[in-house]
């Protein structure tokens, strides 16, 4: 069973909507939350890295928040635009990196 | 700004050829990692470097094998490529992971068909 879980799997939004992505994980001890980014045909790209420390962390549009006692984080995403249809990946590093399958977000105009 | 290069884009070959895949990074990384990307799975990894000539199996480096005989470049090498073997590769680099608020940096990905 896989340490990291994202949800959903993917979803479809209309362009100027906000959106939410969900992350569980099991992975302890805990280090740090990544999430990225990955565009079709393209390798991921970090967006936000938090520590166990942090409970929210935005790059730009983005804002990520991270629940340590729950290991629960999620990614919102304000205003979307048509360049945000991607996959978001998010990964929790631990004594290695453990990533999440996924979710693919689709914006339509 | 940073950079990892991997040599194709897109690369078909045979059952039971010696498959090569190459690739650079320019931000003098002492990690460099090689993942399998298969839908639905998410990103497993193959096997990572920390150092010149030094490597560790990952989650699944079975029927795999790598070489770093310079700090820029990581190879991963199919000794004797089978259909299972068909992916999305991906190689990534980054400062040490303890140091917390350093990310990986990936390449754009080698789509390897095996027929």
């Amino acid at each position: 069973k896989n340490q990291v879980e994202q949800s959903p799997q993917s979803l479809i939004i209309l362009e100027g909507k906000n959106c939410t992505l969900q992350c569980n994980y099991t992975v302890s001890p805990f280090s740090n939350l990544r999430w990225y980014k990955q565009d079709t045909g393209r390798g991921p790209v970090s967006l936000t890295i938090m520590t166990f420390s942090e409970n929210t962390k935005s790059n730009g549009r983005y804002t990520a928040t991270l629940d340590a006692d729950t290991k629960q984080s999620s990614l919102h995403i304000t205003a979307s635009q048509l360049s945000d249809s991607a996959s978001y990946i998010c990964v929790v590093s631990a004594n290695k990196l453990s990533f999440g399958a996924g979710t693919t977000v689709t914006v339509r105009a | 700004d940073v950079k990892v290069t991997q040599s194709s884009r897109y690369l078909v070959k045979r059952t039971g050829e010696k498959v090569f895949l190459e690739c650079v990074q320019d931000m003098d990384h002492e990690n460099m990692f090689w993942y399998r990307q298969d839908p639905g799975l998410g990103l497993r990894l193959i096997y990572f470097s920390y150092d010149v000539k030094m490597k560790e199996k990952g989650d699944i480096p079975e029927g795999y094998s790598v070489s770093r005989e310079k700090k820029e470049r990581f190879s991963l090498i199919l000794e004797s490529a089978s259909t299972n073997q068909t992916s999305m590769y991906l190689c990534a680099s980054s400062f040490p992971l303890t140091a917390s608020n350093q990310p990986q940096h990936f390449g754009d990905g080698t789509r390897l068909s095996i027929l």
